[in-house]
């Protein structure tokens, strides 16, 4: 089955700087890739995506990008704030019929003010 | 947030006992899941069901059941066979089809502590 990886499992920055977690996959048949933020007790909540069509992905301060030959995705926060601090969790699923997603174990972000 | 609701929030069992877990949505998804989240480990998945009446072990299955009699519920039964059944539970909802396919909602998740 899919195995994601997911580094670093910490992440410290200050504000205003950029921050980038990465994460590899096993499965090559594997075509999607979201995104997930998740606050101190609460839900994950999809911050973006990307599909294996595309190579890159930008909403406002966040970007993914995906090389599928080296099967590894990338996600970008640029000007960080305080309030992006939260777990960050990668994702891989194999499509077709399979709606299954794989998680990688997760990044803790904090940004320092 | 709306859409998926998953009660109680806060559960506390004794051990040897079963233990059932509700999750509800009102998103007409077709797909249901059921995930576990230690600290450090991620989401894992223990279940998942596509279509009514219909599911799939996850990574994660024993110790654990589900049943899938009507789209908009998914239960999970917490056996007293899960030998460390003391997590954050989540479970999840996606639509197959169209612009959203694989987007997975969450609910609030219940914690259930077993002593």
């Amino acid at each position: 089955g899919e195995n994601v990886e997911q580094h670093p499992s910490t992440l410290s920055v200050q504000e205003g700087d950029s921050a980038v977690i990465k994460c590899t996959y096993s499965d090559s048949a594997s075509n999607y890739f979201p995104w997930y933020k998740q606050e101190l007790g609460k839900r994950p909540q999809l911050i973006i995506d990307i599909r294996s069509n595309v190579g890159e992905k930008k909403d406002q301060r966040i970007a993914v990008t995906l090389n599928k030959t080296a099967k590894h995705f990338s996600l970008h926060i640029t000007e960080t704030q305080p309030e992006d601090s939260a777990v960050y969790f990668c994702a891989a699923s194999g499509g077709g019929s399979n709606y299954k997603l794989t998680f990688g174990k997760g990044t803790l972000l904090t940004v320092n003010p | 947030d709306g859409g998926i609701t998953q009660s109680p929030k806060y559960l506390f069992r004794k051990e040897g006992q079963n233990v059932t877990l509700s999750c509800e949505q009102n998103l007409n998804h077709d797909a249901m899941y059921w995930y576990r989240q230690d600290p450090g480990q991620g989401l894992r998945l223990i279940y998942y069901s596509q279509i009514v009446n219909d599911f799939q072990k996850g990574d994660i299955a024993e110790g654990y059941s589900v049943s899938r009699e009507k789209k908009e519920s998914f239960p999970l039964t917490v056996t007293s066979a899960q030998k460390n059944p003391t997590a954050f539970y989540l479970c999840a909802s996606s639509s197959p089809g169209g612009r959203t396919n694989y987007e997975q909602y969450f609910g609030p998740g219940t914690r259930l502590t077993v002593t």
